[in-house]
């Protein structure tokens, strides 16, 4: 079992409808919650990142964590064609030789239709 | 430079050859990580480099894989006598501070490897 679960999708969805992304985890260790943004041929980028659980928003993103579900999500409002994309949730535990070493879901990959 | 930065972007080898990999992180960034990224899936962590001590390669698959970042800056990722396997594209990641800190990693476009 992987210690990070995410639906791969593919998700389809129209233009300005709220967008639900999800993942969970096994790993009580990890502490540090982030949400990147991959296009395609491109490197992932850092969309949201969060320490406690509950929700941090950032214009037309939220990310929701619940430690004690193991259960985090990022929630997209007034979803743009330009949202399409995979994202990639990932989560790291500390450790001073690990450094904070990413562990990432599988990813979704979101099409918004104009 | 802005970002960080990878090359070559694409690199296509015949299987048993060697490849090196180039990663430029963003100057002055402590922390440099290299993460595989196989077709339709998340990338895996391979190994992290703390200035240039190596301080974590449990990610690296097997002894072909090698990496190095022999002055705290600049990191090569060498693969030697490449299998298909090792087809996918291999990401490079920087941040600012060590351990412990909630500085997020920057990662590269990567380069993607083809082993025929």
């Amino acid at each position: 079992q992987k210690e990070v679960e995410q639906d791969p999708g593919p998700l389809s969805v129209p233009e300005g409808a709220i967008v639900s992304l999800n993942c969970t985890y096994s790993n009580s260790a990890f502490q540090y919650f982030m949400w990147y943004r991959q296009y395609s041929r491109k490197g992932p980028e850092l969309l949201m990142y969060t320490y406690s659980s509950g929700n941090k928003e950032d214009g037309r993103f939220t990310a929701q964590v619940d430690k004690s579900s193991k259960y985090i999500s990022l929630f997209i409002r007034d979803s743009q064609p330009s949202d399409s994309a995979t994202y990639l949730c990932a989560m790291t535990e500390w450790g001073e030789t690990s450094g904070s070493r990413l562990t990432f879901g599988e990813g979704t990959q979101l099409t918004v239709n104009p | 430079g802005a970002g960080v930065s990878q090359s070559p972007r694409y690199k296509v080898a015949k299987r048993g050859q060697d490849v090196a990999l180039r990663c430029d992180p963003i100057s002055g960034h402590v922390s440099l990580f290299w993460y595989q990224q196989a077709l339709g899936q998340g990338p895996e962590f391979l190994t992290y480099f703390q200035n240039e001590a190596q301080l974590d390669k449990s990610g690296l698959p097997s002894d072909r894989f090698f990496a190095e970042r022999p002055e705290g800056s600049v990191s090569t990722l060498k693969i030697q006598r490449t299998q298909q396997e090792d087809s996918a594209v291999y990401l490079c990641a920087s941040s600012l501070m060590g351990p412990y800190s909630n500085q997020p990693q920057h990662f590269g476009d990567g380069t993607r490897l083809s082993i025929l």
